[in-house]
């Protein structure tokens, strides 16, 4: 099994809709990220949580909310989404040696 | 404010052929810096990473890479391509410092020739 699961793996909704992508890790790290990627862009951190009490925005966070329900979990929601949040979405977690480890990612589709 | 930059957003070489994406970088605090990999439908895994020892840092599959500070860059070279190298590579730097914020380059896709 994956260290870090994200689910869902794919998903198409439409305009206006809310979406929850979830993660989960079995590496037992503090830190847990979301990134999203788009082509020519890299990556892009939207929100990051350094333990469960502390949650921070990235880059990009209009537009996306976050919750970090255990130390092991943490979801990106989409309170309302618009086309233009297509896009490949990343969990990552890392702990005090800097290295991130990435789920497999999950691919939104927005109509 | 850390940047990164990879020159060149397609890079193709002939299999056997030396690998070489570079990498240019820019921090006000002593980096870290790593390189990721990225194959189709897959998350992206750590190749190797500096983390201030030694400057040459060599990593999985055959790939290595030189921390150069005079030149703000840390380059990836493999000796030899081969098919299974085809996939996108992503350039990192994060601080010291204890935020652990990374900021990731735009990905260089490599494309391997028979």
């Amino acid at each position: 099994d994956a260290d870090v699961t994200q689910t869902p793996r794919n998903r198409i909704t439409k305009t206006g809709k809310r979406i929850m992508l979830e993660c989960s890790q079995t590496k037992g790290h503090d830190r847990m990220y979301w990134y999203r990627q788009d082509p020519g862009l890299g990556l892009q951190l939207i929100y990051y949580s350094f333990d469960v009490k502390d949650i921070n925005k990235g880059e990009i966070s209009d537009g996306y909310s976050v919750s970090r329900q255990a130390q092991a979990k943490f979801s990106l929601s989409l309170e309302s989404a618009i086309p233009n949040q297509t896009a490949l979405y990343f969990c990552a977690t890392s702990q005090t040696t800097g290295e991130l480890f990435f789920g497999e990612g999950s691919r939104l589709t927005v109509l | 404010a850390q940047s990164v930059t990879q020159l060149g957003s397609h890079v193709s070489v002939s299999e056997g052929a030396l690998v070489l994406l570079r990498c240019n970088y820019s921090s006000s605090v002593p980096p870290y810096l790593f390189w990721y990999v990225q194959y189709p439908n897959q998350g992206l895994q750590l190749l190797l990473k500096y983390t201030s020892a030694a400057t040459l840092v060599k990593g999985i599959n055959g790939f290595e890479a030189e921390f150069k500070k005079s030149e703000t860059s840390f380059h990836l070279t493999k000796p030899s391509a081969h098919m299974s190298d085809a996939a996108e590579y992503f350039c990192a730097v994060s601080d010291q410092g204890g935020t652990y914020k990374y900021i990731f380059g735009t990905g260089t896709r490599l494309k391997v020739l028979a």
